[in-house]
């Protein structure tokens, strides 16, 4: 089974800290994801990458960097977290091929104040 | 850029009614594939669909690709309390390989 684990489940920042969240696969998966989940909004995807040191913007990246130095790990970075931040943080890892079947994590539910 | 949108936004239902979600995209997808979150978890892929047309069928649940491949719809014949969640649809336009998820349908069952 793929496991897609995420560093925290609830997290509380103060408005201007810097914030990481971390992903980590065991799958071997190439392509890994961020997304933000708020209500009616739907899943909007922050960034993506292809493989290690690889990245592209997704719809929403301002505000936000990321990091993949390793295969596994895919890091979600907030320089200086603000309130409009608070939100769910889904992380997601597919295989490159045929299928595009994402394996999502538990979610971050950062809480900015 | 790339739209996808998905309707109804909540659907209230009856248990043992029947339910469908629809999604239509802006632009043409290769492929669309559909996801379920229940409440306080995380999406969970239930199929893709890739042909033009394309049916398939898992047990009480029908998934349909239109012939021009932007729009697909998700119905749920007979519904269970089990079914309660959000429905999502995601896919890719054109030659991205990165899909756009729709907003999501909210089903809410009445036992």
């Amino acid at each position: 089974d793929v496991k897609v684990t995420q560093s925290s489940r609830y997290l509380v920042k103060r408005t201007g800290e810097k914030v990481f969240l971390e992903c980590v696969q065991d799958m071997d998966h190439e392509n890994m994801f961020w997304y933000r989940q708020d209500p009616g909004l739907g899943l909007r995807l922050i960034y993506f990458s292809y493989d290690v040191k690889m990245k592209e913007k997704g719809d929403i990246p301002e505000g936000y960097s990321v990091s993949r130095e390793k295969k596994e790990r895919f890091s979600l970075i907030l320089e200086s977290a603000s309130t409009n931040q608070t939100s769910m943080y889904l992380c997601a890892s597919r295989s490159q091929g045929i299928s595009n079947e994402q394996y999502f994590g538990p979610g971050t539910r950062l809480t900015v104040t | 850029g790339q739209q996808v949108m998905q309707i109804p936004q909540y659907q209230h239902v009856q248990e043992g009614e029947d339910f469908t979600t629809y999604c239509n995209s802006s632009t043409t997808l290769s492929n669309i594939q559909w996801y379920k979150q229940r409440p306080g978890g995380h999406p969970v892929f239930l199929i893709q669909l890739v042909k033009s047309g394309e049916v398939k069928k898992q047990k009480r649940l029908t998934f349909q690709f239109g012939e021009a491949k932007k729009n697909s719809s998700l119905h749920i014949t007979a519904t269970q309390t089990t079914d309660v969640g959000t429905y999502f649809c995601a896919g890719p336009s054109g030659g991205s390989y990165i899909p756009t998820f729709g907003r999501g349908t909210s089903l809410i069952v009445h036992p």
